[in-house]
């Protein structure tokens, strides 16, 4: 089975700095997405970025980027130029390649993060 | 609808009740989940649907919860005889088709268990 760990419950920023969250997975397969996502005090879980594993490049988002190492099973967030509205928890999740029937997501615990003004 | 909905937002039960909550997916999405998050804690799959089959039911926790999709639309998440550790929030979150799909979520239904 697969595992998703986040090491870091709280982390927090000054407003315009950079961030970075960590998150480390343990898996035995060699294709697989994954995934950063934000989930606010409303609940709904909101896709930040993605990477497909047989990819080589960091997926990046606007202001958003990953730092992918495959073979230490690492995949940080950077967050540049932090705004108010970046302040949520922030999931790793994990999720087999897609086999039509088998694409359900496994979660880390989740890092809260703050910004401060 | 635009988006996936969720009902109630937060429902109240007494220990031992049987409580329904309720998932209503974007129009024509195919996948259907389930997912249980605890207080402080990241979501855990519980059961996945595709059209109106339960094809993966493992991570119910016990045989009190249920859950059913019978037009391949609205899926309804049923716990009998609820317990307290069942408070959690109840994410619904569903993909169009199959494959290298996005999920999008529901705002949950907060449930506690007096």
């Amino acid at each position: 089975a697969q595992t998703v760990t986040q090491s870091q419950p709280e982390m927090s920023v000054q407003e315009a700095e950079t961030v970075t969250l960590s998150c480390t997975y343990d898996t035995s397969e060699s294709d697989y997405y994954l995934f950063w996502y934000k989930q606010p005090p409303s609940r709904q879980m909101i896709l930040v970025i993605r990477q497909e594993a047989y990819k080589q490049q960091n997926a990046t988002e606007n202001r958003f980027s990953v730092n992918f190492q495959k073979a230490a099973k690492s995949f940080s967030l950077k967050i540049s130029d932090s705004q108010l509205g970046d302040a949520a928890m922030y999931f790793c999740a994990y999720r087999t390649f897609p086999n039509f029937g088998n694409e359900k997501l496994t979660f880390g615990t989740g890092t809260r993060l703050t910004i401060i003004p | 609808g635009a988006g996936v909905s969720q009902s109630p937002r937060y429902k109240v039960a007494k220990r031992g009740q049987d409580v329904a909550l309720r998932c209503d997916p974007i129009s024509g999405h195919v996948s259907l989940f389930w997912y249980q998050q605890a207080l402080g804690q990241g979501p855990e799959f519980l059961t996945y649907f595709q059209n109106e089959a339960q094809l993966d039911k493992s991570g119910l926790p016990s045989d009190r919860f249920f859950a059913e999709r019978p037009e391949g639309s609205v899926s309804t998440l049923k716990i009998q005889r609820t317990q307290q550790e069942d408070s959690a929030v109840y994410l619904c979150a569903t993909i169009r088709g199959l494959g290298n799909q996005p999920q999008h979520f529901g705002d949950g239904t907060r449930l506690s268990i007096l």
